[in-house]
């Protein structure tokens, strides 16, 4: 499974745009991308998958390089509910079961 | 539709006990996977059912251990418990055949003194 590498932390204030940025220089072809957020004391909950170019849903959007060795997970207009940790992870279509891979993600506090 | 229950909510173990700890997977899902979240870190894979077998295994001793039952819910075992044990245990269920995420537990926090 690829490597992810992405910032420890980030800090941002209540109504601005967070981006958050996942390096994944050895993705492989059959590699999906998927993002999941954890708030304390909770499991982590899918936000987006997306395997190139962009995808969108009614909490984030996901812009994919056509080369794929990075990707910007995009939070519009944050509010102080989404501080929380953010992973980014690389691997196998989920429907091969294949498990989960998590890194140490990105922490992000939102300020008023 | 309930998600993934897991009890018990918490738990305190001495050193050396054993501990089971019991996931019931969303309604539909078929596949339950354990994950150790210990504090500051991302969640460790430990393994994964399906079909009441043990399909993947992650780096984690024999102490650990699992189970599936028919109805698919699940149980993780483990024996001999450490210091290092303490952590957050978390239970991911997952539809087998289907693309969109695993759904999580809220986990069982296990402290171990």
């Amino acid at each position: 499974l690829a490597k992810t590498t992405q910032p420890i932390s980030m800090d941002s204030y209540e109504g601005q745009e967070v981006n958050i940025t996942c390096s994944h220089n050895n993705i492989a072809t059959n590699d999906y991308i998927t993002w999941y957020q954890q708030f304390p004391s909770q499991g982590p909950r899918f936000i987006i998958q997306g395997y190139k170019t962009k995808v969108t849903n009614e909490v984030a959007s996901l812009f994919i390089p056509a080369d794929r060795k990075s990707s910007t997970l995009s939070l519009p207009r944050v509010s102080l509910s989404d501080t929380a940790v953010y992973y980014c992870l690389v691997g196998d279509d989920p429907q091969a079961g294949t498990a989960l891979i998590f890194g140490k993600g990105t922490t992000l506090s939102v300020s008023s | 539709d309930a998600g993934v229950t897991q009890s018990p909510t918490h738990l305190i173990k001495t050193r050396g006990q054993q501990v089971t700890l019991r996931c019931s997977p969303k309604s539909g899902h078929d596949t339950v996977s354990w994950y150790q979240q210990a504090l500051g870190q991302g969640p460790q894979f430990i393994f994964q059912y399906y079909e009441e077998e043990e399909r993947q295994r992650g780096n984690f001793p024999d102490r650990f251990s699992g189970h599936q039952f028919p109805n698919y819910s699940s149980e993780l075992n483990v024996n001999a418990l450490l210091l290092g044990d303490s952590a957050l245990y978390l239970c991911a269920s997952s539809p087998r055949g289907r693309v969109y995420g695993y759904t999580f537990g809220s986990g069982t926090r296990l402290t171990v003194v």
